[in-house]
């Protein structure tokens, strides 16, 4: 199994521009999200899908979009890029148990992708 | 303002030392804690979790102690290893709207010194 897989790892924009992270998991979790992390700032949520077909808002959703067609991909879109979203993204995947909550705790982490905007 | 809070910042120790990260939380919804442990270059990796209902687990080298009352945690890592240089995060999870959401600590920067 690859895991959770990010591509690129590396990238840098123009203030503007627009882009599309890309994140595959082929664990065939039910759950996947995107994190940004910041120096000082830790982990923050971006969006999450709980399945296919459905995404919801995590805590820094501006600026991003992101849609789920199949179990395994959820990219994760920059449409103007700005320099407030210069970061390091990363995407994770999950089970969750029966109500819905995520099993153990546990997130799965792709690699990240170190994302600069000029 | 982050709802988990973590200390210290950085933290540098001697090998075979006692490392000591220590987080608070307020939200009475959570009911789950995991660490996580991130090595440079790489994604957050499970490390330990505890429920609030247990005051300590311990895994080998790593143990979480659990103040419920005081809604403290703490990630003790005896006999430090140069090896366990790493970003540590404590985590929360829990009911209601954050059953399918982890929220972070800010991170604690260990450097253990050989």
């Amino acid at each position: 199994n690859a895991g959770v897989t990010q591509t690129p790892k590396f990238q840098v924009l123009k203030t503007g521009q627009s882009m599309t992270l890309q994140c595959a998991q082929d664990m065939n979790h039910e759950y996947m999200s995107w994190y940004r992390q910041d120096p000082g700032m830790g982990l923050r949520l971006i969006h999450y899908s709980v399945g296919a077909g459905i995404t919801d808002q995590g805590e820094v959703p501006n600026g991003y979009n992101v849609s789920r067609s199949t179990t395994e991909d959820f990219p994760l879109r920059l449409l103007s890029a700005a320099p407030s979203q210069t970061s390091v993204y990363f995407c994770a995947s999950s089970y969750l148990t029966g109500t819905g909550r995520l099993k153990g705790g546990e997130q799965f982490f792709g690699p990240g992708t170190r994302l600069t905007v000029l | 303002q982050q709802q988990v809070k973590q200390s210290p910042q950085s933290l540098i120790v001697q090998k075979g030392g006692i490392s000591i990260i220590n987080c608070a939380y307020e939200n009475t919804a959570f009911d789950y804690f995991p660490w996580y442990q991130q090595f440079p270059g790489k994604g957050p990796a499970l490390l330990i979790a505890i429920r609030p209902d247990v005051s300590e687990k311990k895994e080998g080298r790593f143990t979480i102690s659990f103040n419920k009352s005081a809604k403290q945690f703490s990630l003790h890592i005896m006999d430090s290893q140069p090896g366990d240089s790493a970003t540590y995060f404590c985590a929360a999870t829990g009911a209601m709207e954050y059953g399918n959401k982890l929220v972070f600590g800010a991170g604690t920067i260990l450097r253990v010194k050989s």
